[in-house]
């Protein structure tokens, strides 16, 4: 079955740390980019980082940026998210997302999320 | 960052047809036009047509998508209960060099 499923989500006290893994199956990992998506209770969704297929190039959006780092391991086909200085706005289910390029590039593959709160 | 606008709410009677609108600029949609997702409560996004308006094989047909200027659609025909969600847009926009989302159009189903 094609699939991402993600983990490591939870409570984290304000400033703490904490490091997302997403385990894809059913599909070549190593051939597609990989994103993270967030959405905050009750919200919309939110673009948060990128990361090209060799793990060579990586995009974040500005919100994120200097806090948070995308990385992955083709070999065991899992995407991580370290996300560091955690603030209570980054509480979110975060979505690790497939980045297909046909018919054009988009984000045609979701996970069920990981819910992250922060909170003292 | 900025966004794509959606409306917030749209409500439509079943079996009707419901126009979904998702409003950007020439960094955006006006270039590289925008893909759709249906989200139910208590889900994840689901794809529902790629940016060049293709719509996956498991797609309904009843779901169909265009673009025109900096403006893309959704349109879906023959409204079922079970459309009732949020619908989001999303593109590249190249101007932030980053992926943009509408905040979502919650259809309710009359």
């Amino acid at each position: 079955e094609v699939q991402l499923v993600e983990s490591g989500g939870g409570l984290v006290q304000p400033g703490g740390s904490l490091r997302l893994a997403c385990a894809a199956s059913g599909f070549t990992f190593s051939s597609y980019n990989m994103h993270w998506v967030r959405q905050a209770p009750g919200k919309g969704l939110v673009w948060l980082s990128r990361i090209s297929t060799d793990g060579s190039g990586e995009k974040y959006a500005d919100s994120v940026k200097g806090r948070f780092t995308i990385s992955r391991d083709n070999a065991k086909e899992v995407l991580f998210l370290d996300m560091d200085s955690l603030r209570v706005e980054d509480t979110a289910v975060y979505y690790c997302v497939r980045g297909n390029i046909q018919p054009a590039p988009g984000l045609d593959l979701w996970g069920q999320g990981t819910l992250v709160t922060v909170s003292s | 960052q900025a966004g794509l606008a959606q409306p917030p709410s749209l409500s439509k009677g079943l079996r009707q047809t419901a126009t979904l609108i998702c409003t950007g600029n020439s960094n955006n949609i006006g270039n590289l036009g925008a893909l759709w997702l249906q989200q139910h409560q208590g889900h994840p996004p689901k794809l529902l047509s790629h940016r060049n308006n293709d719509r996956p094989s498991e797609i309904s047909e009843r779901f169909s998508a265009s673009t025109s200027g900096n403006t893309a659609s959704l349109i879906i025909t023959g409204l079922q209960p079970e459309d009732e969600a949020d619908y989001y847009c999303s593109t590249w926009d190249t101007s932030l060099n980053a992926w943009v989302f509408g905040g979502g159009t919650k259809l309710t189903v009359l």
